[in-house]
Parts: C-alpha cells; structure tokens; sequence
C-alpha cells in the first residue's frame, strides 16, 4: 500500500523559508509512469496545485503562483521537498503531498495522498 | 487556466437518497481528463473517479462519474452515512492543474 507522509514546521515566520518534505513507502519514487506534487489548502478555501517533479528531476510549477517555490527530490531516501521562500501569511494553510499518475506531459490525477502538514506563517 | 465550478455548494440529503455533484468548466476539458476527490476533515483527500468515469481502485460502485466537454456529474446513487464530506473534481487536461470549489454533502 503506498502511503505518503508530510514532515516539517508547523509555524514559520514571515520572510523565513518553508521547507517541507514528503516521504514514500510501498512504492518506488523512482518510477516514470507517476509524479510527484505539492497541493495547498488556505483555509476555508479549495485546493490549490503548486507544483510537480518527475524521477528524470523535471519539474512544474503553477504559473499562478510566484516563482518562490522549488520542488527537488531524493530518490536514495524516497523523498521528495518543498522549498517557498520569502513567505508572508497569505501562505498559511495545509499543504498536501501526492502522487500523480501522468496522463499527458505534466499533468495527471493524484493517488493516494499525505494527510496534510499545517503551516501557520505568524511571527 | 481552465476554472472549474462545482454546484451546489451544499447538499443535504438523508442516507439511502441519490447524490447529484455538478463541475462546469470555463473550457473543453481535453480527453475528459476530469477526476473526483472525497475529502472528509483531517483526513488525505481520496480519489474516486479519473478520466470521467472510471472508478479508483477500491472506491464503491455506488460512485459514478459521467460527462465529457465543459459538464462533468459525479453521482452517488444510495448515499451512505460516512460519504459525508466535501468533492471535489479536477481537470488535468492541461497545465495548470486546477481544482474546483468543492461540494459539501451533509448527511440528515
């Protein structure tokens, strides 16, 4: 059963860097037919795409989005990262990792998913 | 980017009723490349249908999606107590991806 676990600090302080990391198992990270991708939530709102990244290290990003994110992944500890710099608290919310299963270049559905990591930015 | 609204925002029906979601699309999702999510609180959203219609690995038959172009349906045909939470669909026909706002089913 593969399964998806989200770590990291539950509060950071506004202009600092978030960085969160997603954890594999039952499943290699390695394989090309899935992807790998952050989702966000704000809260009371619906979900938000951030980004995704392929074994061969490719990676998207949603175009809505600033250009603060940086998704990377490490195959050796079947994990995969999120970087956002400069943060402020309009990035305050859960934040989902997942798998995608690829149907054309860069997009795909996502299956299964982590439980969610909040993230509250507040000094 | 292809906005996605879900209709209604609410549905309140008693188990053993049929449940009747609506995503519209602002544009013709290619390939009907439309997928469904249950997210109940606390919880990891789960997938439930993928390219329309077909059913996830797990899910129950009585989960069921139709449509195609710029209309998309997910229908639960005999609600169950634990199907309450919120739905919501996704298209992946093109980047970026995009979620709608979400259906929130309430069990009377």
């Amino acid at each position: 059963q593969v399964q998806l676990q989200e770590s990291g600090p539950g509060l950071v302080k506004p202009s600092q860097t978030l960085s969160l990391t997603c954890t594999v198992s039952g499943a290699s990270i390695s394989n090309d037919n899935f992807f790998w991708s952050w989702i966000r939530q704000h809260p009371g709102k619906g979900l938000e795409w951030i980004g995704n990244i392929y074994n061969s290290g490719s990676s998207y990003y949603n175009p809505s989005l600033k250009s603060r994110f940086n998704i990377s992944v490490d195959t050796s500890k079947s994990q995969f990262s999120l970087r956002l710099s400069s943060v402020t608290a309009a990035d305050t919310g859960v934040y989902y990792c997942a798998r995608g299963r690829i149907a054309v270049p860069a997009t795909g559905w996502f299956d299964p998913w982590g439980q969610g990591t909040p993230v509250t930015v507040s000094s | 980017e292809i906005v996605l609204t879900q209709s209604p925002g609410t549905l309140s029906l008693s188990p053993g009723e049929r449940a009747t979601l609506s995503c519209r699309a602002s544009q013709s999702v290619r390939f009907s490349y439309l997928a469904w999510y249950q997210h109940k609180p606390g919880q990891a959203p789960r997938l439930l249908i993928y390219d329309a219609s077909s059913g996830a690995t797990g899910i129950p038959d009585r989960f069921s999606g139709s449509g195609s172009g710029t209309d998309f349906t997910l229908t639960i045909s005999r609600l169950e107590p634990e199907d309450f939470g919120i739905y919501y669909c996704q298209q992946y026909g093109s980047s970026p991806l995009t979620f709608g706002g979400g259906t929130k089913v309430e069990i009377k």
